[in-house]
């Protein structure tokens, strides 16, 4: 089944303490994006990844980092979170644009429900 | 920078009513759009998408979305909404670079 697979679901930890949400799809895309979902707020990207070692900054990339050594893994990690980072996270992946510029759809993760105290 | 703009954030109506959820955006130049939903405790899911032609796009589920180009928008419609219809819906532009910006959403309520 494609899909793309987030863990942990629901992750509580304290300020300060290096965490890492993994992401990895099996649909052999080359877009892979992070966003937090907040109320009102809709969903923020922090990072994204057009292909294999290629990563750039989102709309709220502070206090995030990823890295995409595979295709199919686009890990977040947090290295000293703080409570202004509680959110939920999702990931998502998508072929590349199409020649033209045409845009194609985001398959999204499950999230990640993430509290940090 | 890119911004969308869901005017309705809760929206509340009854089985049978129809809807309307308003989207615009702030892009001036060639711009993909999208409609997802999200349902209670699931992920987002496309509704409809529009890349280029007729700009009158339909999608799942009895949805159908408008692109006014003059007035950067593109609202989503449905004639009769169920129950079922109930979640979040959020429109989103991808515009010539490679962001992809979301509104805020708008959280519909049908009641049986």
């Amino acid at each position: 089944e494609a899909q793309v697979t987030q863990n942990p679901r629901y992750l509580i930890t304290v300020t300060g303490k290096k965490l890492t949400v993994t992401c990895s799809q099996n649909m052999n895309h080359e877009y892979m994006s992070w966003y937090r979902q907040d109320p009102g707020l809709g969903l923020r990207q922090i990072y994204y990844s057009m292909n294999v070692e290629v990563t750039d900054k989102g709309d709220v990339p502070e206090g995030y980092k990823v890295s995409r050594k595979e295709k199919r893994n686009f890990p977040l990690i947090l290295e000293s979170p703080s409570p202004n980072q509680t959110s939920l996270y999702f990931c998502a992946s998508s072929l590349p644009r199409l020649a033209g510029g045409t845009s194609n759809e985001q398959f999204f993760g499950p999230g990640t429900r993430l509290t940090v105290l | 920078a890119q911004s969308v703009s869901q005017h309705n954030h809760h929206v509340i109506l009854s089985e049978a009513a129809s809807l309307e959820l308003g989207c615009n955006y702030s892009y001036g130049g060639t711009v993909n759009l999208f409609w997802y939903v999200q349902y209670p405790g699931q992920h987002l899911q496309l509704l409809l998408k529009y890349f280029s032609g007729d700009p009158l796009v339909k999608g799942i589920k009895g949805f159908e979305a408008e692109f006014i180009k003059s007035k950067f928008s593109f609202n989503l419609r449905k004639p009769s909404v169920q129950w079922s219809d109930t979640a979040e819906y959020f429109c989103a532009v991808h515009n010539a670079g490679n962001m992809l910006t979301f509104g805020g959403g708008t959280r519909l309520m049908v009641k049986p």
